[in-house]
């Protein structure tokens, strides 16, 4: 099937805290993967993305890294600050570019 | 560039009324989307265009019904309001191809009694 599969929430770290958010996919051949952030009351913000295998995304502290083999493109940022509180949600679309596919989002919230 | 801008930001229906959410781009973007999230339920799509003049049905069509006469607008009509409606309703574009991701509205709350 065409799926994207992320991590249940919430999560809840401390200021300072390491964070990885798991994100994996079923597709055939090798899809652009992307990360949307989404802050109460807002939109989705598309917050990184890669287009092909071995790619490293990253913006605003946050890096994921396409990895074929293991079909993933894992969420992490070294150390998260209060204003990273938000759900995040992994998406892919489909080789032809037709379909996009979100997974259900998984909220983060910092404390100090 | 104001991007994708959704129109209204709240609204309140009573069962049975009908209404359109707008929703328009100024990014010259081929696909357009409209999407509702509801609690635990992530994102559920709509109905989606590749282009004006081409509409599709997407995971949740029924009750709802868009047009494209524009590559700017999409409309999102829901025909007869249900309580089952309410959520929050975002519209999205894009570039056509596969490397290229949506650019969200703000979001349309809708409540529906």
């Amino acid at each position: 099937g065409n799926s994207v599969t992320q991590m249940e929430g919430p999560v809840t770290l401390s200021e300072e805290a390491f964070l990885t958010i798991n994100c994996t996919y079923t597709a055939t051949g090798y899809p652009s993967l992307f990360w949307y952030v989404q802050y109460p009351g807002e939109g989705l913000q598309l917050l990184l993305k890669a287009t092909k295998a071995d790619d490293k995304g990253s913006n605003k502290g946050f890096e994921a890294t396409y990895r074929k083999e293991t079909t993933s493109f894992h969420l992490e940022k070294g150390s998260v600050q209060v204003s990273d509180s938000a759900v995040y949600f992994c998406a892919r679309v489909t080789n032809t570019g037709n379909q996009f596919y979100f997974g259900t989002g998984t909220s983060l919230t910092v404390i100090p | 560039n104001a991007g994708v801008t959704q129109t209204p930001k709240f609204q309140v229906l009573k069962t049975g009324q009908s209404m359109t959410l707008q929703c328009a781009q100024d990014m010259n973007h081929e696909y357009m989307s409209w999407y509702r999230q509801d609690p635990g339920m992530g994102l559920r799509l709509i109905h989606y265009s590749v282009g004006a003049g081409i509409t599709d049905q997407g995971e949740v069509p029924n009750g709802y019904n868009v047009s494209r006469s524009t590559t700017e607008d999409f409309p999102l009509r829901l025909l007869s309001a249900a309580p089952s409606q309410t959520s929050v309703y975002f519209c999205a574009s894009r570039r056509h191809g596969p490397s290229y991701g949506y650019t969200f509205g703000s979001g349309t709350r809708l409540t529906v009694v």
